[in-house]
């Protein structure tokens, strides 16, 4: 099947620094999507991009996907411990599903 | 509240038994799926159902089976043939025809099922 490669698998902040994950495909997606999965917790949607080039912002977190539709990132500015988590990518090609990357857990150092 | 509920929260089961998980979803929602999730290798699908009385396999599908005889309902048996059950089992709806998805995926809570 599809694979949607996601990049860092962890990542410890301190509280107030920038943080990034990545996302690949090695073929072009329709869309891709972003969820957050708190510790002990269910994925929540946040966000979905589908047009090249596409950003989008919600508050302190920016959304991008790469011009080829084959990339795509999440970066929060200054975390914060609520952003405390797992951060998802789900990619769609043709088809009738979603891939998932395998995640970024993100821990908040106070 | 709309949503969807998952039960139970726990599970515990014999090496051999057959358990049904419930999915339940009272968000009018076409689409249903059934993913797996365990550490580090997020989540994987087990099967779909994007109309009633019919569903599709995802890339886990074997050891599991479903059904789908009304919208709002989509339980999953894990059988005794699933090699390794124990995981962290999640039920999700969408909107649906087509891919668009604007709206994402709703979670349930999910159902953790631990073999004994």
């Amino acid at each position: 099947g599809q694979q949607v490669m996601q990049i860092p698998q962890y990542q410890h902040v301190q509280e107030g620094e920038d943080f990034t994950t990545y996302c690949n495909s090695s073929t072009t997606l329709s869309n891709i999507q972003w969820y957050k999965q708190r510790p002990g917790g269910h994925p929540v949607f946040l966000i979905q991009l589908v047009k090249s080039g596409e950003v989008k912002k919600q508050k302190r977190l920016t959304f991008q996907f790469g011009e080829a539709k084959k990339n795509s990132s999440l970066h929060i500015t200054a975390t914060q411990t609520t952003d405390v988590g797992t951060y998802f990518c789900a990619g769609y090609y043709t088809g009738n599903q979603f891939y998932f990357g395998t995640g970024t857990s993100l821990t908040v150092i106070p | 509240d709309g949503g969807i509920t998952q039960s139970p929260k726990y599970l515990f089961r014999k090496e051999g038994q057959n358990v049904t998980l419930s999915c339940e979803q009272n968000l009018n929602h076409d689409a249903m799926y059934w993913y797996r999730q365990d550490p580090g290798q997020g989540l994987r699908l087990i099967y779909y159902s994007q109309i009633v009385n019919d569903f599709q396999k995802g890339d886990i599908a074997e050891g599991y089976s479903v059904s789908r005889e009304k919208k709002e309902s989509f339980p999953l048996t894990v059988t005794s043939a699933q090699k390794n059950p124990t995981a962290f089992y999640l039920c999700a709806s969408s909107i649906y025809p087509g891919n668009n998805f604007a709206y994402g995926y709703t979670f349930g809570s999910g159902t953790r099922l631990t073999v004994v």
